[in-house]
């Protein structure tokens, strides 16, 4: 089966600056994550959807991070402004809530200069 | 906040077994033993789980003990392209709406 497909893969902006990434999840799989990886470290969970409804945004900086999945199905997360300390890699991930099964996506390396 | 203890880093030759240990201590008894690992540049990649009896798939063996506070994964032959960084995680329940929470990992770096 295809996999979780991400873009791009690397992006480059000036801080203040607004960016946006894309996620196209796994068919079928309701559950659809957002994780921001800092270099050196785990990934830490910034959104949780289940369908198109979000289980769990606590970790979700919203003041400058936003993310929606309409339809629930390809997902896409924002920055606005980015700033220097968002420079990480996000990672995208879905589950089939049958297995439990999580399946990640190559990411997307964002550096803001 | 993660709820294992993995060591930072361990090395091992090619062709031998790579033994990763994991301290769950707090685990309760609903919760799942997951090992993820991540390739550099790469997403994490899902590699096996178990709840209380030991588990064999083509990647890897999962050894849990009995008191379920600890656990080893098992590379029986490791090669170099299994250089990569392997999570420990403890999660509940088996489904889809649990959320993986990562600690540091081990970096095994498998040397020639």
């Amino acid at each position: 089966e295809a996999g979780v497909a991400q873009s791009p893969r690397y992006k480059i902006i000036e801080k203040r600056q607004s960016v946006a990434f894309w996620c196209n999840p796994i068919s079928g799989h309701a559950t659809l994550y957002w994780y921001q990886q800092i270099l050196g470290q785990g990934p830490k969970l910034l959104i949780q959807f289940q369908n198109n409804g979000v289980v769990d945004d606590s970790q979700l900086p919203k003041d400058r991070f936003s993310a929606e999945r309409l339809k629930g199905v390809d997902s896409t997360l924002k920055i606005q402004p980015a700033k220097l300390e968002d420079s990480a890699v996000y990672l995208c991930a879905s589950s089939s809530d049958r297995t439990g099964s999580t399946f990640f996506g190559q990411g997307t390396r964002l550096t803001v200069v | 906040d993660a709820k294992t203890t993995q060591p930072p880093s361990m090395d091992c030759a090619e062709g031998r077994a790579a033994n990763l240990p994991c301290n769950h201590s707090t685990i309760s008894g609903n919760e799942y033993v997951y090992w993820y690992r991540q390739i550099h540049s790469q997403g994490p990649q899902y590699i096996i789980h178990g709840l209380k009896n030991n588990e064999t798939n083509e990647m890897a063996s999962l050894i849990i003990t009995e008191d379920r506070k600890s656990s080893t994964l098992i590379l029986p032959h490791a090669t170099l392209r299994d250089t990569a960084v392997y999570y420990c995680i403890v999660r509940a329940e088996n489904s889809g709406y649990s959320t993986l929470t990562f600690g540091k990992g081990t970096m095994l770096l498998v040397s020639p």
